[in-house]
């Protein structure tokens, strides 16, 4: 089974630049995350959706960042402008459907990441 | 906000030696898990704890929910340089959309 793709694997930009990334989930998995880790801390959840519809992007810099799933599939995390504290790793994560209320989970899957350089 | 204190931040040991990864919060998670991250990929599970109390082993790693459901450890036994990487402990908290809240994480070097 393949796992979870992501495009490009590394990324140097210029502060104001734009740049997006690209996540492609595991087969039949509905619910797609965004994290971001910032060396030296843990991932931080940026955007969750259940097939294109968002379920959670509390966190979300919504003043610079934004992202999309359009068909449910693919997704694209774009950042524009670019922040020197963006400079991060971005990592994609996907799971079977979330069973809402039920307290059940589905074990997520993460991809390798794109390393954003912001300089 | 329900944060998770992970400690210690780092750990380089020889192989052969034991050590206890400890995860600690202040909030009640209805579940944790224990993810391993190695340099240029993402977090892979290891395991998850949903009982206050529960133990579980994976071959040398002994994993462990508190009573309370608030921390946990991760010991490893006899640890080998294949261990190494970014341990990562994640909580589950009472909503119910999945969303997983990460401690800071662990970096352990296993020196052969």
């Amino acid at each position: 089974e393949a796992g979870v793709a992501q495009s490009p694997r590394y990324k140097i930009i210029e502060k104001r630049q734009s740049v997006a990334f690209w996540c492609n989930p595991i087969s039949g998995h509905a619910t797609l995350y965004w994290y971001q880790q910032i060396l030296g801390q843990g991932p931080k959840l940026l955007i969750q959706f259940q097939n294109n519809g968002v379920v959670d992007d509390s966190q979300l810099p919504k003043d610079r960042f934004s992202a999309e799933r359009l068909k449910g599939v693919d997704s694209t995390l774009k950042i524009q402008p670019a922040k020197l504290e963006d400079s991060a790793v971005y990592l994609c994560a996907s799971s079977y459907t979330t069973s809402f209320g039920t307290g059940h989970y589905y074990e997520q899957y993460f991809g390798p990441g794109t390393r954003l350089t912001v300089t | 906000t329900q944060l998770l204190e992970q400690s210690p931040q780092f750990l380089s040991i020889q192989e052969g030696e034991n050590l206890t990864v400890y995860c600690n919060s202040s909030s009640v998670f209805s579940s944790l898990q224990w993810y391993r991250q190695e340099p240029g990929e993402g977090p892979v599970l290891l395991v998850t704890v949903v009982t206050g109390g529960e133990v579980k082993k994976l071959k040398r790693l002994t994993f462990q929910f508190g009573d309370a459901r608030k921390d946990s450890s991760l010991h490893i036994t006899a640890a080998q340089p294949g261990d190494t990487g970014l341990y990562l402990c994640a909580g589950k908290h009472g909503s119910n959309t999945g969303k997983l809240i990460f401690g800071q994480g662990t970096t352990l070097q296993v020196k052969p």
